[in-house]
């Protein structure tokens, strides 16, 4: 167990839908990582927040938005939902900017 | 670029060693980690060496570093079937010291 706590472990539903995932780093650190898994796009880094500012933005779509709140807990938004988007959202949490990362066990989207 | 490459599979006999190879793009990474992934399961951190490191040994685990070629690899002595996963290596980059850029993946199958 890594420490980094996501919800839901799973979740369906339909196309054009809004949902939200939550990460609960572990406890004290600062920064939390979103990636997302997919069969053939890979782990591909979405977006991070260190100590609740936005710090580094990867391949992140318009329609998804992520923020960190004042307990460091994230959350992920997922809006439009489309077919494509049904993939692994995994959460990482870091002591700093600058050490390693401890993913959660992820949450998967299926959409419908 | 930000580009981290590696072999899709590796298939080995029980008892053997394991070597995972890893190549990457940017110069400026300050930590290079391996993760490993098993079925349904999130990314497990299982070492991690520095840039201005050669090498790491953690019981079976060596890493090695190449700085010059930006080549990693990953050797499991003693390849137990429980090591089957896929492996991911990961280079965290200096110039946007927040994003973790990921490997596609290695699958290692233990053969007995």
């Amino acid at each position: 167990d890594s420490g980094v706590t996501q919800t839901p472990k799973h979740l369906i539903t339909a196309t054009g839908q809004r949902v939200t995932l939550r990460c609960s780093p572990r406890s004290g650190d600062l920064s939390v990582y979103w990636y997302q898994q997919s069969l053939d796009q890979g782990l591909q880094f979405l977006i991070q927040y260190y100590n609740g500012e936005e710090r580094a933005k990867g391949n992140i779509l318009e329609r998804f938005s992520a923020q960190q709140f004042p307990d460091l807990h994230s959350e992920l938004n997922l809006s439009s939902l489309e077919l494509g988007d049904s993939a692994l959202y995994f959460c990482a949490s870091g002591k700093d900017l600058n050490t390693e990362a401890f993913f959660g066990q992820g949450t998967r989207l299926t959409v419908v | 670029g930000e580009d981290v490459e590696q072999s899709l599979f590796l298939s080995v006999r029980e008892g053997d060693s394991s070597v995972i190879n890893c190549t990457y793009t940017d110069s400026s990474s300050t930590y290079l980690y391996w993760y490993k992934q098993e079925p349904g399961a999130g990314l497990q951190l299982l070492t991690y060496i520095f840039s201005n490191m050669d090498m790491k040994q953690d019981q079976r685990l060596t890493v090695l570093l190449n700085k010059k070629d930006k080549h990693l690899s990953l050797r499991i002595a003693d390849t137990q079937t429980g090591d089957s996963a896929i492996y991911f290596c990961a280079e965290r980059l200096y110039s946007s010291a927040s994003k973790i850029i990921f490997g596609s993946g290695t699958r290692l199958s233990i053969r007995p």
